[in-house]
């Protein structure tokens, strides 16, 4: 069965502290990996999808890699607006979709 | 373009009662999905239409029935709601972009059963 386990399930940084939130996974004919953002009270945003191993994707103080057990989010210099839930999730070959139950990220100034 | 829209966004239901979550999108997806999400737990799927017509069950079926009415619209029923159907409830729709589905949700319905 496919599963996906984030940490730190918490993760609280001062105003340019980078840092990495991890996502570990196994699945069955990876198809794609994907980061959300979600800020409380809204549904997920979509920020990446991943396909094979040895892939990057940047966006601002964001940056996804992926292995073929794991995936970072590195968060560079970290804003408070950067403050919301990070949540990975699995798509195998199966074409099911699996969620982590992600981290939360809180950045003071 | 709205994305996708969600009705309603909250309600309050007693055990036993029955509802109907709507959910439409305007990008002409043809992948529609029903999540719930739960404290300290990932996003979980309900039910999921691959297209105009179809539905198959997600990981957490059981209580819950889906009608893809056509393309854009996808909704929600419960028939008895129970407590544990308490949950925050997601709507998304994909589309396939190099290989895979990525989606796209819609803000939430947030339900309690007393």
């Amino acid at each position: 069965e496919d599963q996906v386990t984030q940490s730190p399930e918490a993760l609280r940084l001062q105003e340019g502290e980078s840092s990495s939130l991890n996502c570990s996974y196994t699945v069955s004919g990876l198809r794609g990996l994907f980061w959300y953002r979600q800020d409380p009270g809204k549904g997920p945003e979509f920020l990446f999808t991943l396909y094979s191993a040895g892939e990057e994707k940047e966006k601002e103080r964001l940056k996804a890699t992926l292995t073929k057990k794991e995936s970072f989010l590195h968060i560079t210099a970290p804003k408070p607006e950067d403050s919301a839930t990070y949540l990975c999730a699995v798509q195998g070959g199966n074409n099911d979709m699996r969620f982590g139950a992600g981290t939360r990220l809180t950045v003071k100034p | 373009n709205a994305g996708v829209t969600q009705t309603p966004k909250f309600q309050v239901l007693k055990t036993g009662q029955s509802m109907t979550l709507q959910c439409a999108q305007d990008m002409n997806h043809n992948s529609m999905y029903w999540y719930r999400q739960d404290p300290g737990m990932g996003l979980r799927l309900i039910y999921y239409s691959a297209s105009e017509g179809t539905t198959d069950k997600g990981e957490v079926p059981n209580g819950y029935n889906v009608s893809r009415l056509n393309k854009r619209e996808f909704s929600l029923r419960l028939e008895s709601a129970a407590p544990s159907q308490t949950s925050v409830y997601f709507c998304a729709s994909s589309a396939q972009l190099g290989g895979a589905e990525t989606q796209y949700f819609g803000p939430g319905t947030r339900l309690l059963v007393l």
